[in-house]
């Protein structure tokens, strides 16, 4: 069946740097994956919605410019942690949603956690 | 708007006891797809059950069982004779299938204990 694949699943990052984290459609194409957001005992928060080929939409209070989203194709999403900080430590989870003939089935990545030192 | 609510935020039971996590949700829509997904330490979702808006009847899967009722807004899941391995955070999800790219909104979640 139809699997999504986000790498890495493990990120030790210092304060400051720069980190990407990718999700793939490993047999299906994708026009729409989305970025959620999870810390500890909390629930997965939306972040922003990205289309293949277009700017992403963020959710109210999301900082576009320190998540950076790029669809760059139908299998492939990257979520860019920029100038990250010890509060942006989380687990970041991504989903894609499948082809009107597969019922719009929604599949989700494995999840990547995300320490920031 | 959309919204999901899981009152419990945490249940423990003795195993083989059963369990019922309740759901309630709210939209305006009246095509929809309901969810329940379960999270393990590990942190990856495992998809559960997937429910349309239009199919009321509810379901079993070996242990577990869904009752689905528009009437109240809810979806809640049963575990029956649970297990240790069912220990667990659960999470109930809508999705407002009629536009296309909607994204999934998650209750809160219920954390589920079963001691041996």
């Amino acid at each position: 069946g139809a699997v999504v694949s986000q790498h890495p699943s493990r990120v030790i990052c210092k304060s400051g740097t720069s980190v990407k984290i990718e999700c793939r459609s490993l047999d299906f194409q994708a026009t729409t994956m989305f970025w959620y957001r999870q810390f500890p005992k909390q629930s997965l928060m939306l972040m922003a919605t990205s289309n293949e080929g277009s700017k992403a939409t963020y959710e109210q209070g999301v900082e576009k410019d320190k998540f950076l989203i790029n669809h760059a194709s139908l299998t492939l999403s990257t979520l860019t942690v920029t100038s990250a900080h010890p509060e942006d430590s989380s687990f970041y989870i991504c989903s894609a949603r499948g082809t009107a003939n597969s019922g719009n089935t929604i599949y989700f990545g494995e999840g990547s956690w995300l320490t920031v030192v | 708007a959309q919204k999901v609510t899981q009152a419990q935020t945490e249940i423990s039971v003795v195993e083989k006891e059963d369990v019922t996590l309740d759901c309630v949700y709210e939209t305006r829509d009246t095509t929809y797809y309901l969810f329940w997904y379960k999270q393990p330490p590990s942190g990856e979702l495992v998809f559960l059950i997937r429910r349309n808006s239009f199919d009321e009847q509810n379901e079993i899967s070996g242990r577990y069982s869904w009752n689905f009722q528009k009437s109240t807004s809810s979806f809640n899941f049963t575990i029956t004779a649970s297990q240790v391995v069912d220990s667990a955070v659960y999470f109930c999800a809508l999705s407002e299938a009629g536009q296309a790219g909607t994204a999934l909104i998650f209750g809160k979640g219920t954390t589920l204990s079963v001691s041996s």
